[in-house]
């Protein structure tokens, strides 16, 4: 299985700062012939379901506000908020869908400072 | 607009089976694959399987392989999911998982409500 590792397992930021997350696979999951990224981005709120941010590693879901980017290839890829909300509060989640099991990264949450 | 809606909480004993629903509408059911994921509480998500658009192929998490059945009713647009022999570590949030419609592989755009499963004697 691919294994998903985030950093930092939390954050504390205050509201208008720079939001970094990290998301490391142990295998690339980059398919070569199409130069796609298998690699998604999902923020997850207490008592809903995960939300889709992003995919392909920096394509932004519809709808998603454009604060949020990925970027990164292989096996290192990055989310970034440009300037945290306090709607932004959630625990971040990363994941690979380049081979069955889909597999996630431990999540990082997100505080206010 | 695109809506997954499950069953409600379950409360089972270990041993019994569950299954959960998952009704879809806003789209065409059989042009999607549906995947089905679960979370313990201070877990990360974990993969459980898949039921294909067009003929519902299924593929299943190893861990979970022979105890994890998906099937779907096309005419009602509902997927299922039904996990037997249940143990007190299944205990999690169930969800399904809408997937892509070009293949198989693909992220997770919309998601069901989630759905409590207890076991507990």
């Amino acid at each position: 299985d691919i294994v998903m590792t985030q950093s930092p397992d939390s954050l504390a930021m205050s509201l208008g700062e720079r939001a970094t997350f990290n998301c490391k696979s142990s295998q690339s999951v980059l398919y070569s012939p199409s130069n796609k990224n298998y690699l998604a981005w999902y923020q997850h709120k207490p008592g809903q379901p995960p939300k889709l941010l992003i995919y392909w590693a920096s394509t932004r879901e519809s709808g998603v506000p454009d604060r949020f980017s990925g970027s990164g290839s292989g096996t290192d890829f990055t989310l970034t908020i440009s300037s945290l909300q306090a709607e932004d509060v959630a625990v971040y989640y990363c994941q690979q869908y380049y081979t069955t099991p889909y597999t996630f990264g431990q999540g990082t949450r997100l505080e206010i400072k | 607009q695109v809506q997954l809606v499950q069953s409600g909480a379950e409360v089972k004993k270990p041993g019994a089976s569950v299954k959960v629903s998952c009704k879809a509408s806003g789209y065409t059911f059989t042009t999607y694959t549906i995947h089905w994921l679960r979370q313990a509480p201070g877990h990360r998500p974990e993969w459980l399987g898949w039921s294909t658009a067009d003929n519902g192929n299924t593929k299943y998490s190893q861990e979970l392989q022979g105890r994890v059945t998906i099937t779907r009713d096309t005419s009602a647009s509902t997927a299922y999911m039904e996990l037997s022999s249940l143990r007190s570590d299944d205990m999690a949030v169930y969800y399904c998982a809408r997937g892509s419609r070009e293949s198989a592989y693909g992220s997770l755009d919309f998601w069901g409500q989630g759905t409590l499963v207890t076991v507990s004697s």
